[in-house]
């Protein structure tokens, strides 16, 4: 069974623009995490997609956003740009509740 | 609120020495799961085991063991005969029936093993 699929892998951004990330679940899974991953924070959550409604949010302002397609598929928004928002960005999914999540490769983000 | 501790920001050891990675956690939860992951260079974060809170037995799997203690809040994980390929990354995770699917990580153990 495929993993967790991530596109694109790079991607490199100037401040004030937005980004659009993607993430494919397992197959199966019906739940979407995102995480980010920065040297200073270390890994944050950001929210979780279940069922194409948010779920569970994590405390960012609302410059990130996601949503979930009736596929399960994922994408997470980010607008209006901020140099601290350089960081990798990890989507996980799982299949139910309390299962156990799974993460793809990664998005890794730089805002020049 | 939850909270994971991984007092040990780097560790280096030499091939086939035996190494352990500690973790220590916080939670009101009653039920909650423990998870240790691992990061390569790629920046995947790769499952390595879960540990539900009703469930005190340790594992050993290959060269990985882990023991878990709620008397003292701990969750430590210990690689015997550590291999180069060891080198990562490892976190130490949290959730609980609070916070939902929300992972709450420590800081991570940088392990290096040298040949």
């Amino acid at each position: 069974k495929a993993g967790v699929t991530q596109t694109p892998r790079y991607l490199i951004k100037t401040r004030g623009q937005q980004v659009t990330l993607s993430c494919s679940p397992i197959s199966g899974h019906r739940s979407v995490s995102w995480y980010q991953q920065t040297p200073g924070q270390g890994l944050q959550f950001l929210f979780e997609y279940f069922s194409e409604t948010q779920r569970n949010k994590g405390n960012f302002p609302g410059r990130f956003s996601g949503r979930q397609f009736s596929n399960s598929r994922s994408e997470m928004n980010v607008s209006t740009l901020e140099l601290g928002d350089s960081a990798l960005y990890l989507c996980a999914s799982r299949a139910n509740s309390q299962d156990t999540q799974y993460f793809g490769p990664g998005t890794r983000l730089t805002v020049l | 609120a939850q909270k994971v501790t991984q007092a040990q920001t780097e560790i280096s050891v030499v091939e086939k020495e035996d190494v352990t990675l500690d973790c220590v956690y916080e939670t009101r939860d009653t039920t909650y799961y423990l998870f240790w992951y691992k990061q390569p260079p790629s920046g995947e974060l790769v499952f390595l085991i879960r540990r539900n809170s009703f469930d005190e037995q340790n594992e050993i799997s290959g060269r990985y063991s882990w023991n878990f203690q709620k008397s003292t809040s701990s969750f430590n994980f210990t690689i015997t005969a550590s291999q180069v390929v060891d080198s990562a990354v490892y976190f130490c995770a949290l959730s609980g029936e609070t916070s939902g699917s929300r992972l709450t990580f420590g800081e991570g153990t940088q392990l290096t093993v040298n040949p």
